[in-house]
């Protein structure tokens, strides 16, 4: 069966500092996919990023950037440079690709709090 | 603009009343699903449907029904044997059931109880 543990309930930083929130997954097939999702106060999940079980490399995208370690099981999501825009929920999910139908699961997430 | 439209966003359900939460999407996408959001908690899925007419139960489907006539609609009730309703309902929808396709969501409806 396919897990999420996202162990940081809840995170507080100050502007301008640069903060990782963890993800660590659990599962028995060598295809899957891993997902980054935002939920902002408005409550809508935006999707911010997905890696295949195969893509090791590290991916960055302005001020976000991901590493994905097979070797840990985990894939945590760096924000460099906080900014009070960045307070949101934050949820990681997986789907397996064994079947070629799957649905996602996803972590309790991580909410972050960046203030002025 | 293409999206994920969901209505009402807010619902008060009282006791031994059915409930329905409207689901609509303009992006033609095969496959929609419904979570559910509790304070603390990730989301967890309730159905989902791959194509017209075919819906699948989720993890938590006890006390819920779904419906799935036309492609762009999926809409959720919340049935009386649900007997605790009060959670953040999401929808969302993506090209197809397939295990590498992001999930588009709508903005939640916040279902409480009266």
């Amino acid at each position: 069966a396919q897990k999420v543990t996202q162990a940081q309930t809840e995170i507080s930083v100050v502007e301008k500092e640069d903060v990782t929130l963890d993800c660590v997954y659990e599962t028995r097939d060598t295809t899957y996919y891993l997902f980054w999702y935002k939920q902002p106060p408005s409550g809508e999940l935006v999707f911010l990023i997905r890696r295949n079980s195969f893509d090791e490399q590290n991916e960055i995208s302005g001020r976000y950037s991901w590493n994905f370690q097979k070797s840990t099981s985990s894939f945590n999501f760096t924000i460099t440079a906080s900014q009070v825009v960045d307070s949101a929920v934050y949820f990681c999910a997986l789907s397996e690709g064994y079947s070629g139908y799957s649905t996602l699961t996803f972590g309790k997430g991580t909410m972050l709090l960046v203030s002025p | 603009d293409g999206g994920i439209t969901q209505s009402p966003k807010y619902l008060f359900r009282k006791e031994g009343q059915n409930v329905t939460l409207s689901c609509e999407q303009n992006l033609n996408h095969d496959a929609m699903y419904w979570y559910r959001q509790d304070p603390g908690q990730g989301l967890r899925l309730i159905y989902y449907s791959q194509i017209v007419n075919d819906f699948q139960k989720g993890d938590i489907a006890e006390g819920y029904s779904v419906s799935r006539e036309k492609k762009e609609s999926f809409p959720l009730t919340v049935t009386s044997a649900q007997k605790n309703p009060t959670a953040f309902y999401l929808c969302a929808s993506s090209p197809e059931q397939a295990s590498n396709q992001p999930q588009h969501f709508g903005d939640g409806t916040r279902l409480s109880i009266l």
